[in-house]
């Protein structure tokens, strides 16, 4: 089974500035999709940025970027410019490529508080 | 994008009794899942519902406690039976089309709280 791990509980960055949020993951397949998720206050899971294994190029959304470290199995996200409407629970979740044949849903880690700092 | 609604959007029941949430998507799609997210916690996965046939249910979690409807491609219930305070959770309905390429959507959550 797969496990996704998330070893900062809390991380504070002052706004406009940068800040990178770990996850590393285990798993014995060569093709899966890593993503992070935010879920702000009102509950709702946000997708933030997805990265396919078989892709070198690190993904990157405006602001938010990833180091995909494929050997290292490490998927560490980049918020640039930190804005207020940042803060939020960020989860790093892992999913297999191949659907079907029973539950194929995400595995989550336990997840980043971030906050900003005014 | 899915626009995904579920109901109710919070709850609080007394233990023993049995809560059923719906889960209604705007459009069809092919995978709903149930995912469960208790206080401070990250997101577990309870079942794929599946139309048609019988739910898929991740280890943990059995159909006794989670019964799970689908009876078309656009609504499912998940029902939390004979519930105790440990059920006090957030239940979250999530959908994606086709293939596992696409996008995961996620509802707003049913927040529930057993006394």
């Amino acid at each position: 089974a797969q496990t996704v791990t998330q070893s900062q509980p809390e991380m504070s960055v002052q706004e406009a500035e940068t800040v990178t949020l770990s996850c590393t993951y285990d798993t014995s397949e060569s093709d899966y999709y890593l993503f992070w998720y935010k879920q702000p206050p009102s509950r709702q899971m946000i997708l933030v940025i997805r990265q396919e294994a078989y892709k070198q190029q690190n993904a990157t959304e405006n602001r938010f970027s990833v180091n995909f470290q494929k050997a290292a199995k490490s998927f560490s996200l980049k918020i640039s410019d930190s804005q207020l409407g940042d803060a939020a629970m960020y989860f790093c979740a892992y999913r297999t490529m191949y659907s079907g044949g029973g539950a194929d849903g995400l595995t989550f880690g336990k997840g980043t508080h971030l906050i900003i700092q005014p | 994008s899915a626009v995904i609604s579920q109901k109710p959007s919070r709850d609080i029941c007394q233990r023993g009794t049995s809560l059923t949430i719906q889960c209604q998507v705007d459009s069809q799609v092919t995978m709903m899942f149930w995912y469960r997210q208790q206080p401070g916690q990250s997101l577990t996965l309870i079942a794929t519902a599946n139309q048609g046939s019988e739910a898929t249910y991740e280890s943990g979690f059995v159909i006794d406690k989670f019964p799970i409807s689908r009876p078309n491609l656009t609504f499912s219930t998940l029902t939390v039976s004979n519930m105790s305070p440990e059920d006090s959770s957030i239940y979250l309905c999530s959908v994606r089309r086709g293939g596992s390429n696409n996008e995961q959507f996620f509802g707003p959550g049913t927040r529930l709280t057993v006394l």
